[in-house]
């Protein structure tokens, strides 16, 4: 199968931390991706892994990466308000010549 | 500057007609991307083309088609065959494989 599975809802305090959670099935997938997708816009890249790597850090985001269980993860550090926002994990796919698969979307809500 | 620019912003269409949306990138990308986005699904793949005057079926290609004929343009054509065309389209470009996508802006179609 082709599936990248997202929650499609996560609410936090400005401060907090927040994890976005994706899973995806095609053990051939060589980079993992997170975009973010601001209201009528279209998507901007945030980060990706390799999937030979299990953790990358770039600032206030931390990417995980379990290839075992087919699980990666996006934790934002200190969420502001104006990272609410949707964002999807995308899946680049090794053996259908590059395809490049998405999830369906968490919508991330940051309150004051 | 360099981009992918999807043209128009928003579209209105009456039933029953043909209409065509536009994408053009100048960052010397080798593949193109068509996407629909429709809420709480997450971006479908219609089309892709890895190289000029080649491109393959996405998951959701009936009722579409699209055209390479030069490396910078990838026009999508949503035909009457499309059953439910409303919706958010979006383009994407990349260097051939193993690699980030960029987006367009997006275009908003609307069936009247």
């Amino acid at each position: 199968g082709e599936d990248v599975e997202q929650s499609l809802f996560l609410s936090v305090r400005e401060g907090d931390s927040s994890v976005i959670n994706c899973t995806y099935t095609d053990s051939s997938s060589t980079y993992l991706y997170w975009y973010k997708q601001e209201p009528g816009a279209g998507l901007q890249l945030l980060t990706y892994i390799f999937s030979n790597m299990d953790m990358k850090q770039d600032q206030r985001l931390t990417v995980l990466l379990n290839k075992k269980d087919k699980h990666l993860s996006l934790r934002i550090a200190d969420t502001q308000t104006g990272d609410s926002a949707i964002y999807f994990c995308a899946e680049r796919q090794g053996n259908q010549g590059g395809k490049l698969i998405f999830g369906q979307g968490t919508e991330l809500s940051v309150k004051p | 500057d360099g981009g992918i620019t999807q043209s128009p912003k928003y579209l209105f269409r009456k039933e029953g007609q043909n209409v065509t949306l536009s994408c053009e990138q100048n960052l010397n990308h080798d593949a193109m991307y068509w996407y629909r986005q429709d809420p709480g699904q997450g971006l479908r793949l219609i089309y892709y083309s890895q190289i000029v005057n080649d491109f393959q079926k996405g998951d959701i290609a009936e009722g579409y088609s699209v055209s390479r004929e030069k490396k910078e343009s990838f026009p999508l054509t949503v035909t009457s065959a499309q059953k439910n065309p409303t919706a958010f389209y979006l383009c994407a470009s990349s260097m051939r494989y193993n690699t980030e996508a960029f987006f367009g802006q997006g275009t908003r179609l609307t069936v009247v």
